[in-house]
């Protein structure tokens, strides 16, 4: 198993631009979520699924965008990009009877 | 909304000592909590947990201590050794899968 799979694991962008950052996970767990790292913060949770075709907001979930179409795949879109969206991104996937999160190894995303 | 946090955010240990990392968690109702480790550059990883209905949890060389009278955790790692310098920090289970985390504590172990 793979575990969760994260990509990319840098990318920077410029302003007003878009991009999706892609997460997968090898393990059919049903729950998954994405959370930004900020220094000085805790995790913080932006949206999260509990399967297929099922997603909710978590608490900063302005300027981005998810959608969960298979139980593998949970992709994390920034429509805009701002500067304010500068941090590093975690997707985590949690299974039945599982109750630690596996984490991706994150993605690093500078927008300048 | 509930936050989890920590009493000291860097700690530097000899090899070989024991080290305490502290956490002060604030929702009473908060039923499971875990402890992660998460090395520079890479993401989270669990270390080990405990439930709201015991005290104490030992794992291979950590120890996860519950203070729910004072609503705090504390994790130990016997004979600190170089690999374990990372940031650690505590998780609580607020409701369901949500979990809130705290800001995490810098473990830097002195050769």
């Amino acid at each position: 198993n793979a575990g969760v799979t994260q990509t990319p694991k840098f990318q920077v962008l410029k302003t007003g631009q878009s991009m999706t950052l892609q997460c997968a996970q090898d393990m059919n767990h049903e729950y998954m979520s994405w959370y930004r790292q900020d220094p000085g913060m805790g995790l913080r949770l932006i949206h999260y699924s509990v399967g297929a075709g099922i997603t909710d907001q978590g608490e900063v979930p302005n300027g981005y965008n998810v959608s969960r179409s298979t139980t593998e795949d949970f992709p994390l879109r920034l429509l805009s990009a701002a500067p304010s969206q500068t941090s590093v991104y975690f997707c985590a996937s949690l299974g039945q009877g599982n109750y630690g999160y596996t984490f991706g190894s994150g993605t690093r995303l500078t927008v300048v | 909304g509930e936050s989890v946090g920590l009493h000291l955010p860097t700690l530097s240990v000899q090899e070989g000592d024991n080290s305490i990392i502290n956490c002060a968690y604030s929702n009473s109702a908060s039923d499971y909590f875990i402890w992660y480790k998460q090395e520079s550059g890479k993401g989270p990883q669990f270390i080990i947990d405990i439930r709201s209905n015991m005290d104490k949890r030992q794992g291979q060389r950590v120890t996860v201590l519950l203070n729910k009278t004072v609503k705090h955790l504390s994790l130990q790692i016997a004979a600190t050794q170089p690999g374990d310098s990372a940031v650690y920090f505590c998780a609580e289970r607020v409701t369901g899968n949500q979990f809130y985390f705290g800001t995490g504590t810098s473990l830097t172990v002195i050769p």
